[in-house]
């Protein structure tokens, strides 16, 4: 009965370098929305996807930033070209997202993403 | 624009009394709220939720209630206990479309022995 599962728990990337987070999703779900939280502030919206599908991604920086959630598979966050404002805690949470109702996102451990 | 606000960064409280987090939203839109506890390093874990029909919600120790003529949601922890010590967020999302959440930024909750 695995929760949400994320790899690596911590990252360190030098400045140019490509930066890819993964995300498993819990059982059952098949929805997952990615989360950026800087120091000392809240969680912020980046993107949300279903299998093969992005429906939102109103929350990504315009560049260098995409993710993807393959039929098969964890779902992925790719930054190409890490500056050092990327360095964060980035978050995954999973939902089952069933039709027309309520829905409780389920979040990961995250990871640590430190640009030198 | 900070759409969902928590306005104390820090709370303490003594063990056994009842803690009382606040939050304040400006967007009418919203209509499902959400508290969750973090811990360092690790994800937020979900506490408790309410949607805009009801106006309190209850879980064991836990009481989350919605005055949205004020635009205003608490969460009451009774009794506080140590374990309790942890970050709170708020966060609000709006059922029909994404559900993507807004989070505030935060409280940090300390329980004195």
């Amino acid at each position: 009965n695995a929760g949400v599962m994320q790899n690596p728990r911590h990252l360190v990337r030098r400045r140019g370098q490509e930066a890819r987070l993964r995300c498993s999703p819990m059982k059952g779900h098949s929805h997952v929305y990615w989360y950026r939280q800087l120091p000392e502030e809240g969680l912020k919206f980046m993107v949300y996807l279903q299998k093969e599908n992005i429906i939102d991604e109103s929350g990504m920086p315009k560049e260098r930033f995409s993710a993807e959630f393959p039929k098969e598979g964890p779902s992925i966050l790719r930054i190409q070209q890490v500056v050092r404002g990327d360095s964060a805690a980035y978050f995954c949470a999973s939902s089952k997202r069933l039709a027309g109702g309520i829905d409780t996102q389920y979040f990961g451990p995250g990871t640590r993403l430190t640009v030198l | 624009d900070q759409q969902v606000k928590q306005n104390s960064p820090s709370l303490s409280v003594q063990e056994g009394r009842i803690s009382i987090l606040n939050c304040d939203y400006t967007n009418s839109m919203f209509d499902y709220f959400l508290w969750y506890k973090k811990y360092p390093a690790e994800g937020p874990t979900f506490l408790i939720s309410i949607s805009s029909i009801k106006d309190k919600n209850e879980d064991g120790r836990f009481t989350v209630f919605l005055n949205k003529s004020a635009k205003h949601l608490s969460l009451h922890i009774v009794p506080s206990q140590p374990g309790d010590s942890a970050v709170y967020f708020c966060a609000a999302s709006v059922i029909q479309g994404a559900q993507k959440l807004v989070f505030g930024q935060g409280t940090r909750l300390t329980i004195n022995p």
